[in-house]
């Protein structure tokens, strides 16, 4: 059972460009939801995180938009640069559980 | 050392071999977990452990896979009589607050 989907698979963006990226999650007992960016050979690095008492979070180029209602959010990079090209996965987790839920990832290419 | 150290980096194996996987975490942290990604998916929650806790097994895709934390630090996950669909990247996260996992590099096992 997925419990977080993610769209799209595949990003392609030019430089400069707002690419987004969105999950949906199916567990309302879910209270934490991270965002990890992960380069290849590299294990992911947690790049924001949001909870659900809050309906945005921005912190730098990076803001999570968050809708408790519709059990949606997502990630827009502003400004989106080469370096920022990698693989962005979703991520839910429950109180004591803390164990992360994983999205399928969505690869990343912003074009120079 | 700064990070999670996870080795080897690389493992390949035959069939029906055991392999162990080793996880140093950040010093201090009481949490560990393990996490598989095979190819081109997100990541599979696997195993948790909490200090002295019991560990949450409950991610464990068979009894072939088990782990333990000793002195509350290192990790090994072992693989017994390996099959080829255990191929996958198998990371390793360590965490001292509640929410933030820091992951490893990971362990890229290849079952030939």
């Amino acid at each position: 059972q997925q419990q977080v989907k993610q769209s799209p698979q595949s990003l392609i963006v030019q430089k400069g460009g707002i690419p987004i990226i969105n999950c949906a999650y199916e567990n309302t007992a879910f209270d934490y939801f991270p965002w990890y960016q992960q380069f290849p050979g590299k294990g992911p690095a947690l790049l924001i995180a949001i909870r659900p008492d809050v309906s945005e979070k921005k912190e730098g180029r990076f803001t999570i938009s968050f809708n408790k209602s519709a059990k949606q959010f997502s990630l827009h990079i502003m400004d989106s640069q080469p370096g920022d090209s990698a693989t962005y996965f979703c991520a839910a987790s429950r109180g004591s559980a803390r164990q992360l839920t994983f999205g399928s990832g969505t690869q990343l290419t912003v074009l120079p | 050392g700064a990070g999670v150290s996870q080795s080897p980096s690389n493992k390949v194996t035959e069939k029906g071999k055991d392999v162990e996987l080793r996880c140093d975490p950040i010093s201090g942290h009481t949490a560990l977990y393990w996490y598989r990604q095979s190819l081109g998916q997100g990541l599979e929650f696997l195993i948790y452990f909490q200090g002295n806790s019991a560990p949450d097994k409950s991610g464990l895709p068979s009894d072939r896979f088990s782990a333990e934390r000793t002195g509350g630090s290192v990790s090994t996950l072992t693989i017994q009589r390996t099959q080829q669909e255990d191929s996958a990247v198998y990371l390793c996260a360590s965490s001292f607050s509640v929410y933030i996992q820091y992951f490893g590099a990971g362990t890229r096992l290849s079952v030939l």
